[in-house]
């Protein structure tokens, strides 16, 4: 089975600090996702990750930044964080192709 | 303007009977399309998926419809059980399976 891994599963943060969540694959898979889930919202993507140090912007970029140094470690970096980033950070994993996403159990991020 | 639309945040249905959960999407180039089931404090799981040659796919209790037409797509779950309480999220992508756009999601309450 595919298991997606995240570092915390909840995270309390001040505003202006710099975060980072970890997410970590074990299948091999060559693509990994970053969302955020906010209520009436569903999943909006804000990075993906299609190969080793390629990244791509998704629809929400704007305050973060991403890292691929390893294929199966993607990290999400909040350089400044703020509190309308306060949500629940979801990491998934596919292979490529017409494949379904695997996702890991989530980050559920507080910025006071 | 979100391209993939879930009308009803939630339903109830009773135990034993269908349950019936529906997806509008905007853009006609989207080629293959997936539900996901997500319970709380979980990341979301796969359920079942269609790609656009085809307008029924059906997986045991689970059954999804396409009408490309009408850009419309539907999960159906009979007979409904307690435990498919949960969000239920449509999904949507283009032929190169990379990008994944998300529904806002449909809390389904399964009543005993």
């Amino acid at each position: 089975d595919v298991k997606v891994t995240q570092s915390s599963r909840y995270l309390v943060k001040r505003t202006g600090e710099k975060v980072f969540l970890e997410c970590v694959q074990d299948m091999d898979h060559e693509n990994m996702f970053w969302y955020r889930q906010d209520p009436g919202l569903g999943l909006r993507l804000i990075y993906f990750s299609y190969d080793v140090k390629m990244k791509e912007k998704g629809d929400i970029p704007e305050g973060y930044s991403v890292s691929r140094e390893k294929k199966e470690r993607f990290s999400l970096i909040l350089e400044s964080a703020s509190t309308n980033q306060t949500s629940m950070y979801l990491c998934a994993s596919k292979r490529g192709g017409l494949d379904e996403q695997f996702f890991g159990p989530g980050t559920r991020l507080t910025v006071l | 303007d979100q391209q993939v639309k879930q009308n009803s945040p939630s339903l109830s249905v009773q135990e034993g009977r269908i349950s019936i959960l529906n997806c509008d999407y905007t853009n006609s180039m989207f080629d293959y399309f997936l539900w996901y089931k997500k319970y709380p404090a979980e990341g979301p799981t796969f359920l079942i998926s269609i790609s656009s040659i085809k307008d029924k796919n059906e997986d045991g209790r689970f059954t999804v419809f396409l009408n490309k037409s009408a850009k419309h797509l539907s999960l159906h779950i009979v007979p409904s059980q307690p435990g498919d309480s949960a969000v239920y999220f449509c999904a949507a992508t283009l032929s190169n399976g990379q990008n994944f756009v998300f529904g806002p999601g449909t809390r389904l309450s399964v009543l005993p």
